[in-house]
């Protein structure tokens, strides 16, 4: 798996958009961007995945450069409960037998 | 969605004795899970892959015979730490996955305390 690196951390005022960056400069061809989060004491949440084209759902946008070689996670009105630790993966799809090697993460701050 | 459940979400034990973690797939069969355990302020480290109907495969540094996995059927995966002790003491966390579904689901996680 390529690897990742992201800001250890992140503040964001709630209701403005939350921007969160990934570098993944080895990425390979075949490798997609995928972004799972933390809640504190929870496991960890799927968020979004994407190969080359930009990628949206009801949770975030996911922005990857033409180069592929970083990416941007955006939650566009952050709340209080998106505060978590943030992680960027780059893998091949998931099939049986493939695990999830987790970094360090971003560990984001929604304030008030 | 694909659900994972783990059982229990927390559990406290006296050092020297065994605790079993259950991990489920609600909805979906899992050939294939994960164990993953954390400790405080720290990222997920992968303990081991336990595979349905075989012996499951460890990490380095994880020892077999202390984190005995049992993946008996396609929805049920345990994790028995076995003799444990305070150093023991994390968060223990499954996932499993759909296959052809490109990600991993995860448990809710289950916070071991060994005094």
């Amino acid at each position: 798996d390529a690897k990742t690196t992201q800001p250890t951390s992140m503040d964001c005022a709630e209701g403005r958009a939350a921007n969160l960056p990934c570098n993944h400069s080895t990425i390979s061809g075949n490798e997609y961007v995928y972004w799972y989060r933390q809640i504190h004491s929870q496991g960890p949440q799927y968020i979004i995945h994407g190969l080359k084209n930009n990628e949206t759902n009801e949770m975030a946008s996911l922005i990857i450069t033409e180069d592929r070689k970083s990416s941007t996670l955006i939650l566009p009105h952050a709340t209080l409960r998106d505060t978590a630790v943030y992680y960027c993966i780059v893998r091949v799809p998931y099939n049986a037998g493939n695990m999830l090697t987790f970094g360090g993460g971003t560990r984001l701050m929604v304030k008030p | 969605g694909a659900v994972v459940s783990q059982h229990p979400s927390r559990v406290i034990c006296k050092s020297g004795t065994s605790v079993k973690i259950e991990c489920r797939s609600l909805d979906f069969q899992a050939t294939t899970m994960f164990w993953y355990r954390q400790f405080p302020k720290q990222s997920l480290m992968l303990m081991a892959t336990s595979n349905e109907g075989s012996k499951a495969t460890y990490e380095q540094g994880v020892e077999k015979d202390k984190f005995l996995i049992n993946h008996a059927s396609l929805t049920l995966s345990t994790l028995t730490v076995t003799s444990a002790h305070p150093e023991d003491s994390s968060f223990y966390i499954c996932s499993a996955g759909v296959a052809g579904a490109n990600v991993l689901t995860f448990g809710a996680g289950s916070r071991l305390t060994v005094l």
